[in-house]
C-alpha cells in the first residue's frame, strides 16, 4: 500500500517561532510533491510544490530527499495566522494525476 | 483569481437515495477529481477525469459512483444509492497539468 505518514502533532509554539515538520512516503515512484495547508472544515489550499533542490517561499522552505523519501517544510517567524493543518501531498504517478494524502501535522500558534 | 466552486455546500440525504455533487472547475483547466475527506480522517482520493473520460479511480469508486461532465463547465458526482459510511466532504479539484486546486467542498450527511 502506498502511503504518506506525517506525525500528527499538534504543535505548539510561540509566535516568532521557527517550526518543522516532516513526512515520508513509501512508493519511490513518486513524481511530484506539495505541501498544502487546511484550515478547520476547510479545502486543502496549496502551499508550494516540491523541488527536488528544495524551494523557499518567504517564511516557508520545502526540501526533498528522494534517497530516503523524505520531505520537509519549515516555518519561520511564526504568525498566529499559520495555525492550521499541514498536509504532505505526493502524486504517485502521472497517469491520472492521483493525490495521496498524508493524516496532516497540526500546528498551534499562541501568543 | 479564478477557483473552483461546488454546490451545494450542505446535502442531507437518507441512506438509499441518489444525491448528485456539482462543480464548476477553473475555466482553462483540463483535468478533474473527486477526493472525499470523512470526518476526522485523511483526504481519499476517488476518481480522475480527462478528455471526458475516467482516467483513473480508486477502490472507493465502485459501482454505485460516476462521473459527468454534462456541458463545458460543471463536473458532477453522482451517488446512487448513498450508504451511512458515505458521510463525508466531498471536494472537487481541477489542474492544468500536475498542481491541483480545490473547492471549498459539499459536505454530505446521510441518515
Amino acid at each position: 500500500r502506498k502511503e504518506v505518514e506525517q506525525d500528527p502533532g499538534p504543535f505548539n509554539v510561540p509566535e516568532g517561532a521557527t517550526v518543522a515538520f516532516n513526512c515520508t512516503y513509501s512508493n519511490s515512484a513518486s513524481q511530484s510533491f506539495f505541501w498544502y495547508r487546511q484550515d478547520c472544515r476547510k479545502e486543502p489550499k496549496l502551499l508550494m510544490s516540491v523541488y527536488s533542490s528544495g524551494n523557499e517561499d518567504g517564511r516557508f522552505t520545502a526540501q526533498l530527499n528522494r534517497a530516503s523519501q523524505y520531505i520537509s517544510l519549515l516555518i519561520r517567524d511564526s504568525k498566529l495566522s499559520d495555525s492550521a493543518t499541514y498536509l504532505c501531498v505526493v502524486n504517485q504517478d502521472n497517469a491520472g494525476n492521483m493525490l495521496t494524502f498524508g493524516g496532516g501535522t497540526r500546528l498551534m500558534v499562541k501568543p | 483569481e479564478p477557483e473552483v466552486t461546488q454546490t451545494p455546500s450542505h446535502q442531507v440525504t437518507q441512506m438509499g437515495q441518489e444525491v448528485i455533487l456539482r462543480c464548476v472547475p477553473i475555466s482553462n483547466h483540463l483535468y478533474f477529481y473527486w477526493y472525499r475527506q470523512i470526518l476526522g480522517q485523511k483526504v481519499e482520493f476517488l476518481v480522475s477525469f480527462y478528455n471526458n473520460e475516467i482516467s483513473e479511480k480508486s477502490e472507493i469508486f465502485d459501482d454505485q459512483f460516476s462521473v459527468e461532465r454534462p456541458d463545458g463547465s460543471n463536473f458532477t458526482l453522482k451517488i446512487r444509492s448513498t450508504k451511512l459510511e458515505d458521510s463525508a466532504m466531498y471536494f472537487c479539484a481541477s489542474s492544468a497539468w500536475e498542481t491541483q486546486y480545490f473547492g471549498p467542498g459539499t459536505r454530505l450527511l446521510v441518515l
